[in-house]
């Protein structure tokens, strides 16, 4: 069965540095998103993106947040300057098109900022 | 911004009874509602959904009931079986945003 793919599963870095985590969605998807989830609390929607470009973003996802489709197959965010606050776990998700809604999971990058 | 909200962090249930899992919302505009089911250490697993203009959607054990006057939904799971025991989150699309709720923790005890 096909699925979403991410890696690493973890990544520390130390703040102030950049991390790019990447992400392989299902072939046929035209959605993508990323999510993240502090310890405890609930998942937060970051950003989707159709068709090369971002469609919608939230409040979360500001100038240090960045997101490419560099070729056919992988989704990357990319944080430019990591603060100790984005430590969370980063999850990728993909849907087929606009006709479902049902989005695909991948099993998440656990990024811990020291 | 809490526009989707669990209230119970965790419900705790026999097995072969009836899980009720429970989800409010604060915005009219949401087009679909869906349930994930998330395990440790994976991500959300879509279970079931539903769409504003319907009040009931069925598979399998799950039901999902939608009272839009109320701005409510609920998951219902019958008969619960332990490998039920998860975290539940609801979730609401408008606009191919999605907004997820804090979860809720069913353990289904055998």
């Amino acid at each position: 069965e096909p699925e979403v793919t991410q890696t690493p599963s973890h990544q520390v870095t130390q703040m102030g540095q950049e991390v790019i985590l990447r992400c392989v969605p299902i072939s046929n998807h035209l959605y993508f998103y990323w999510y993240r989830q502090i310890l405890g609390q609930k998942v937060e929607f970051l950003v989707s993106f159709y068709n090369n470009e971002i469609s919608e973003k939230s409040e979360i996802f500001d100038d240090q947040f960045s997101v490419e489709r560099p070729d056919g197959s992988n989704f990357t965010l990319k944080i430019r300057s990591t603060k100790l606050e984005d430590s969370a776990m980063y999850f990728c998700a993909s849907k087929e098109d606009t006709g479902g809604y049902e989005q695909y999971f991948g099993p998440g990058t656990r990024l811990t900022v020291t | 911004d809490q526009q989707v909200k669990q209230n119970s962090p965790s419900l705790s249930v026999q097995e072969g009874r009836i899980s009720i899992l429970n989800c409010d919302y604060t915005n009219s505009m949401f087009d679909y509602f869906l349930w994930y089911k998330k395990y440790p250490a994976e991500g959300p697993t879509f279970l079931i959904s539903i769409s504003s203009i319907k009040d009931k959607n069925e598979d399998g054990r799950f039901t999902v009931f939608l009272n839009k006057s109320a701005k409510h939904l609920s998951l219902h799971i019958v008969p619960s079986q332990p490998g039920d025991s998860a975290v539940y989150f609801c979730a609401a699309e408008t606009g191919n945003q999605f907004y997820f709720g804090t979860g809720t923790s069913l353990t289904v005890i055998p």
